[in-house]
């Protein structure tokens, strides 16, 4: 089964950008939509966004319109999410999740993102 | 949006007794396309229903889900002493959400 790995934690000034990578293990991502999922220090899961890799179709959730940008390279079996205009209240663990209509069945580690001056 | 709103906010009881979680959506979730997911300290959510009602690969028996209309139900039949944790419902439809989540605690 395709395991999903994702890039290390970062640490990030208020006003800047973040990219987190997760990349397919063992497998590709087929035609499964893959999703950004992050939960803030002691609060609940909140979908951010999602990609379908094969077809590149996008969703986004309307509280990252505008500062979420969700991309794919196919040739390396890796999805990327970039989040810009960082603040304080960004700081979360960011999943990637596979899901399809079978739920979301594969996540990523989860990487910590902390924004702080 | 389709809001979920997940009760109790916690739960106690013991191993070997049954739990029941609920989860109100506030509209029909298209085709119930909704989950259950676990959540442990440190870790990713892992799946557990999907579709209102079919186990994910691999989740015991002891797991089952329901709908009646707009109210979704998981059922834990006898508690392990690894079931107590985080659980969370979430619609996966055309934009996502998730519930608040239930914390399901040793009495």
């Amino acid at each position: 089964q395709v395991q999903l790995v994702q890039s290390g934690a970062e640490v990030k000034k208020p006003g800047s950008s973040v990219k987190v990578s997760c990349k397919a293990s063992g497998g590709t991502f087929s035609n499964y939509p893959i999703n950004w999922v992050r939960q803030a220090p002691g609060q609940g899961l909140e979908w951010m966004g999602r990609i379908i890799p094969i077809l590149g179709i996008l969703n986004y959730a309307q509280n990252f319109q505008g500062r979420v940008t969700i991309t794919a390279d196919k040739s390396t079996n890796t999805v990327y999410m970039e989040l810009s205009s960082l603040r304080s209240e960004d700081t979360a663990v960011y999943y990637c999740a596979r899901g399809g209509t079978l739920g979301f069945d594969s996540w990523g580690q989860g990487t910590l993102v902390t924004v702080s001056s | 949006e389709i809001v979920l709103t997940q009760s109790p906010g916690t739960l106690s009881l013991s191993p070997g007794e049954r739990a029941t979680l609920s989860c109100r959506a506030s509209q029909s979730v298209n085709s119930n396309y909704l989950g259950w997911y676990q959540q442990k300290p440190g870790q990713a959510p892992r799946l557990l229903i999907y579709g209102a009602s079919s186990r994910a690969t691999g989740i015991p028996d002891r797991f089952s889900g329901s709908v009646s209309g707009t109210d979704f139900t998981l059922t834990i039949s006898r508690l392990e002493p690894e079931d107590f944790a985080l659980y969370y419902c979430q619609q996966y439809g055309s934009s996502p959400t998730f519930g608040q989540g239930t914390r399901l605690e040793i009495k």
